[in-house]
């Protein structure tokens, strides 16, 4: 079993939707996680990280957490073809230590 | 944030070389870490750079294959040695920078390696 699993994708949603990307981690000890985008041939860029179950909102963006689950999402609202990009989600080992999941490819259509 | 500067940002290297990637930080930071990314793939964990020791290696990772130094706060070097077409990848080194322990790992731009 992966340490972390994501749906590669592609996940297609048109423009002004709401993209819900989705992750799960296998060690329950686990106690953060990251969000970041990859657009193509360019380093990751963080979008946001959590570490209480829960939600956490920073703009159009909402990541929930659920330990009990082992589950960790985002949430894209007024989704944009800017917002094209593949996303990683992220277990921290400690000190930024990251294992990243295969990622997801969004593609947000006019 | 961190400024990093990767070194070189690409090249194409026979099959047998070895080569050098620099990652350096404009400021000081409390951890060093190499990943890899595979063409169409997500990133790797290779290892974490000590400064003043040897690199803790994540599973499937050598020193052979994989040498790694970090001599000081600011500056480490990762060596692909031994290079095959299947070392082609996007090599990156990430930090972790006082005052975003935990809640950001800064990234370089990238070395992206071809193996001819």
């Amino acid at each position: 079993q992966k340490e972390v699993e994501q749906n590669s994708g592609p996940l297609s949603v048109p423009e002004g939707a709401i993209a819900s990307l989705n992750c799960t981690y296998s060690d329950r000890g686990s106690q953060s996680f990251f969000w970041y985008r990859q657009y193509s041939g360019k380093s990751p860029e963080l979008i946001m990280f959590i570490y209480s179950n829960g939600d956490k909102e920073d703009g159009r963006f909402t990541a929930q957490l659920n330990k009990a689950s082992q589950y960790v999402s985002l949430l894209i609202r007024d989704s944009q073809p800017s917002d094209s990009a593949t996303y990683l989600c992220a277990v921290n080992r400690g000190y930024n230590k990251l294992i990243f999941g295969a990622g997801t490819r969004l593609a947000v259509h006019p | 944030s961190a400024v990093i500067s990767q070194k070189p940002s690409r090249d194409i290297c026979q099959r047998g070389t070895s080569l050098t990637i620099q990652c350096q930080v404009d400021s000081q930071v409390t951890m060093m870490f190499w990943y890899r990314q595979q063409p169409g793939q997500s990133l790797t964990l290779i290892a974490t750079a000590n400064q003043g020791s040897e690199a803790t290696y994540e599973s499937g990772f050598v020193i052979d294959k994989f040498p790694i130094s970090r001599p000081n706060l600011t500056f480490s070097t990762l060596t692909v040695s031994n290079m095959s077409p299947e070392d082609s990848s996007i090599y990156l080194c990430s930090v972790t920078q006082l005052g975003h322990v935990n809640t950001e790992a800064f990234f370089g731009q990238g070395t992206r390696l071809t193996v001819v």
